[in-house]
């Protein structure tokens, strides 16, 4: 069963970049036939896909944080990360790495993390 | 990007009752639509991928219909358990969207 494990500062002040590391558990990051996703939730708020990322490096941004998101993949460490850079109180919000199982062929986020907190305050 | 708009956006029902939400894109998605349920302060779970295959696990209560851009959520004989927020999502094309998510409270 694979498991994902969301770590990083739950404290970013404005202006400064959010970084996360979502580590994979029972199963290879390289087993080629899933993508990684970052998604965030306000609270009291619907879903966002923020990006994805292949283990061959290969990435797709929300065009709406394009401009300030990097998704980064180690296969050695069996991890990928998250950097979203110029933050302000709007990017506060549970922030949720997933799985894209494509073998189906409709892209469904099959396994979740739990989610972490990260609130943007000075 | 495709809007994906779900309605209602909550509903009241009884335990045993037959519940339908409905979700729409603003452009055809061909089957390329994935159902969520999402408890308080957990990670959403699927429940239906490829507009109708139920995942591994979730009750056949569940079930999914639809193509293009209309798309349905069936819950058959409500449960306790089934009360929550479900969301629909497309994986027609980046960036993915989800819908603003329907919460099933107890009547």
């Amino acid at each position: 069963q694979v498991q994902l494990q969301e770590s990083g500062p739950g404290l970013v002040k404005p202006s400064q970049t959010l970084s996360l590391t979502c580590t994979v558990s029972g199963g290879s990051i390289s087993s080629g036939n899933h993508y990684w996703s970052w998604i965030r939730q306000p609270a009291g708020k619907g879903l966002e896909w923020i990006g994805r990322i292949y283990t061959s490096g290969s990435t797709n941004y929300n065009p709406s944080l394009k401009s300030r998101v990097t998704i980064s993949v180690d296969t050695s460490k069996n991890h990928f990360s998250l950097n979203l850079s110029s933050v302000t109180a709007a990017d506060t919000a549970v922030y949720y790495c997933a799985s894209n199982y494509y073998g189906s062929g409709s892209y469904e986020f099959d396994y979740w993390g739990q989610g972490t907190l990260v609130t943007v305050s000075s | 990007d495709i809007q994906m708009t779900q309605s209602p956006s909550s509903l009241s029902a009884s335990v045993g009752d037959r519940v339908s939400i409905t979700c729409r894109a603003s452009q055809s998605i061909s089957r390329s639509l994935n159902w969520y349920q999402q408890k308080p302060g957990k990670a959403p779970q699927v429940l239906i991928y490829a507009a109708s295959s139920l995942q591994n696990g979730v009750p056949s209560r569940f079930s999914g219909s639809g193509s293009g851009t209309d798309f349905t959520l069936t819950l058959n004989s409500l449960q306790p358990e089934d009360f929550a927020t479900y969301y629909c999502q497309q994986s027609y094309s980046t960036p993915w969207t989800f819908g603003q998510g329907t919460k099933v409270e107890i009547k």
